[in-house]
């Protein structure tokens, strides 16, 4: 049961678009669709943006949309703003053994 | 108002235990499942624990068996966490956390409660 694989930064330009991966293993992200993305602003608890790899809660802004593809999620934030200067973390359901594992984080600057 | 309520910050000892709240409320709280995470300073999430209020049904991550324990209230929709033989790596911000919309992720957070482990 290890942290899933996160790039530990990335960064984009106002406008731009941006995507963060997920990686982990075929007993965890390859094997369920819970697969979930938070955002995190210092000081803060952490805010759920993406669930079951693909689907917006509501009030989230479609700026953000996930997928995945074998044991890799992704999340692509389109039309960057200021106020997505965050850390952003992923999360995945392993079946077996009924566990949860977040991944290492992923740092988005705003340039 | 919907929400999830900690207990307050703690200063603990190296050796010693802690035992942190999570108290529900307006929201019907057997029906869904409680989840703790922690957060080490300058550090990324950690996924703790989940328990099924309904159940009691408890599933832990696995680099804490054996010192992790969580158990709810029903009459007070309060769930516990303890942890015990503390290191100063235990020292974080623990979020108890649930899922209220049903949607499979973590849609409704506590405040966090800090604790620290120092001699």
């Amino acid at each position: 049961q290890s942290a899933l694989t996160q790039p530990a930064s990335v960064s984009g330009s106002p406008g731009q678009s941006i995507t963060i991966s997920c990686t982990g293993t075929s007993s965890d992200v390859g094997s369920s669709n819970l697969v979930s993305w938070y955002q995190q602003h210092p000081g803060k608890a952490p805010k759920l943006i993406i669930y079951e790899v693909n689907k917006r809660p509501s009030g989230v802004s479609n700026r953000f949309s996930g997928s995945k593809s074998g044991n890799t999620a992704s999340l692509t934030i389109s039309g960057l703003q200021a106020e997505d200067e965050a850390e952003y973390y992923c999360c995945s359901y392993a079946p077996s053994p009924n566990t949860y594992s977040f991944g290492s984080g992923t740092k988005v600057t705003v340039l | 108002q919907v929400q999830l309520v900690q207990s307050g910050a703690e200063v603990k000892k190296p050796g010693a235990s802690m035992k942190v709240s999570c108290k529900a409320s307006g929201y019907t709280f057997p029906n869904f499942h409680i989840h703790w995470v922690r957060q080490a300073p300058g550090q990324g999430l950690e996924w703790m624990g989940i328990i099924t209020p309904t159940t009691g049904g408890r599933s832990y991550a696995q680099r804490l068996q054996g010192r992790v324990t969580m158990t709810r209230d029903m009459p007070t929709s309060t769930v516990y966490m303890e942890v015990s033989s503390l290191t100063s790596e235990d020292t974080a911000v623990y979020y108890c956390a649930t899922e209220i919309s049903g949607t499979g992720g973590f849609d409704l957070w506590s405040q966090g409660a800090q604790v620290t482990v120092s001699s």
